[in-house]
């Protein structure tokens, strides 16, 4: 199986400042990965697919970067309601598997 | 929009078997493949499976073979999560979600809690 290995595995940053999370694939994945964002008590949503697409309904001040094995998750002039936590999986290789996960909260 | 509605935690006794649902409201259920993920309190995501609920056809991450059974109705619109022999290990949290075709998933359910204890 291939290993996803996020980083930091949490993160405290000021409002309006801009974040940047770091997924690292035990090797290439060819950009099959997904960001998804999991408020407190609630379900993940899916952010960003295919590295850099961003879903329906998604703010912009979400990105997604990246290629073979390393991507990142920008996400710009934080918000409150950004305070979540923030997975990033694989769907190159079978079975797809998720990062630990990154903790983000305001400073 | 498509929703999808679980059914109520559980507590459930060591050893047993609880069977999870997951009711696809807003399209039909054939137009997704369904799986399901795990999520142990305070701990990330595991990928338990999927089912194709066109052709009932299923496919499971290895640690789950002998654990999670997945079925569909398409009749009710619902997938289904069977895990038996119980333990301490199985108390977590189930999502179910939706694949279109590309195994990211774009839809999730609001989870399933299932407490095992004596």
């Amino acid at each position: 199986d291939i290993r996803m290995t996020q980083s930091p595995a949490s993160l405290s940053a000021s409002l309006g400042e801009t974040v940047n999370i770091e997924c690292l694939a035990s090797e290439d994945i060819y950009s099959d990965l997904a960001w998804y964002q999991q408020k407190p008590g609630k379900s993940p949503q899916l952010l960003i697919y295919n590295a850099n697409s961003l879903q329906n309904g998604v703010p912009s001040r979400f990105s997604g970067s990246g290629s073979g094995t390393q991507y990142s998750l920008k996400i710009n002039s934080l918000q409150s309601e950004d305070v979540a936590t923030y997975f990033c999986q694989q769907y190159n290789n079978y079975p797809p598997t998720f990062g630990s996960g990154t903790k983000l909260e305001i400073k | 929009e498509v929703q999808l509605q679980q059914s109520g935690a559980e507590l459930v006794r060591p050893g047993t078997s609880v069977k999870l649902s997951c009711k696809v409201s807003g399209d039909t259920i054939t137009a997704y493949y369904m799986h399901f993920v795990k999520q142990r309190p305070g701990q990330g995501l595991e990928w338990i499976g999927r089912i194709d609920p066109e052709d009932d056809s299923t496919k499971y991450a290895e640690k789950f073979k002998n654990k999670a059974t997945l079925t569909a109705d398409t009749s009710s619109n619902t997938a289904y999560l069977k895990l038996s022999s119980l333990t301490s290990e199985d108390t977590a949290t189930y999502f179910c979600t939706t694949d279109s075709g590309y195994w990211y998933f774009d839809f999730w359910g609001p989870g399933t809690m299932v407490t095992v204890s004596s």
